[in-house]
């Protein structure tokens, strides 16, 4: 079966710190995968989605970056956070444009 | 106009009741159509499909209607444990667009 992991769980950052967020699948192969950010109280904003290795489609405008250095491994990045960063950080993957499945999240708070 | 729009609640239930709430959607030629659960501080979880038809899924009962581009989910027997947020999902083609969420309280 599939599995999806994100790590790490929480994160503390101050203003200005790099962050990078980590996600990988299991289980499954050539998966669509994307990173959404949900701030508090608030739904679901698409940020990246990517359909292959090195295949990255930015949704919003911002300070972040993903990468794709693998077939299964995608990675959320930024050199400098912002206050408006703080939010929840969830991936997910899908087969195609279908059903997608998320992965624990992360919870970013930058102070 | 919001591509998918929902009630945000609360909806606030008796234990045992039904409860239904609706999510408009603005692209006509959207594809596919889900409903997600997210509990406090966890992930979204897939609930269901929506199929053109119609389904249902034990207390879960789920509907399309294009003419007027809404979905509806319906909820009977509420549990306590169905206290959640019910995300709208929608295909419009190459992505799927998430509406705010709906808040469900079930109370004893």
């Amino acid at each position: 079966s599939q599995t999806i992991h994100q790590w790490p769980a929480t994160l503390v950052q101050p203003v200005g710190s790099p962050l990078s967020l980590e996600c990988t699948v299991e289980g499954t192969s050539n998966p669509n995968l994307y990173w959404y950010r949900q701030a508090a109280g608030r739904g679901l904003q698409l940020l990246f989605y990517s359909v292959g290795i090195g295949q990255i489609s930015s949704e919003v405008p911002q300070n972040l970056s993903a990468s794709r250095p693998q077939d299964r491994q995608f990675i959320l990045s930024s050199k400098k956070l912002l206050l408006s960063d703080s939010g929840f950080y969830l991936c997910a993957w899908s087969v195609l444009q279908e059903t997608q499945y998320f992965g624990p999240g992360t919870r970013l708070l930058v102070l | 106009r919001k591509e998918v729009e929902q009630d945000p609640g609360p909806f606030n239930v008796p234990e045992g009741a039904t409860v239904a709430f609706n999510c408009t959607y603005s692209n006509s030629a959207s594809q596919s159509f889900f409903w997600y659960r997210q509990d406090c501080r966890k992930e979204p979880k897939l609930l269901m499909s929506v199929y053109s038809s119609g389904n249902e899924d034990g207390r879960f009962t789920a509907q399309l209607n294009r003419a007027s581009q809404y979905i509806s989910l319906l909820i009977r027997d509420s549990k306590l444990s169905d206290s959640a947020t019910y995300l709208c999902v929608v295909n419009m083609g190459n992505k799927l667009t998430f509406g705010g969420g709906t808040r469900v309280l079930v109370k004893p």
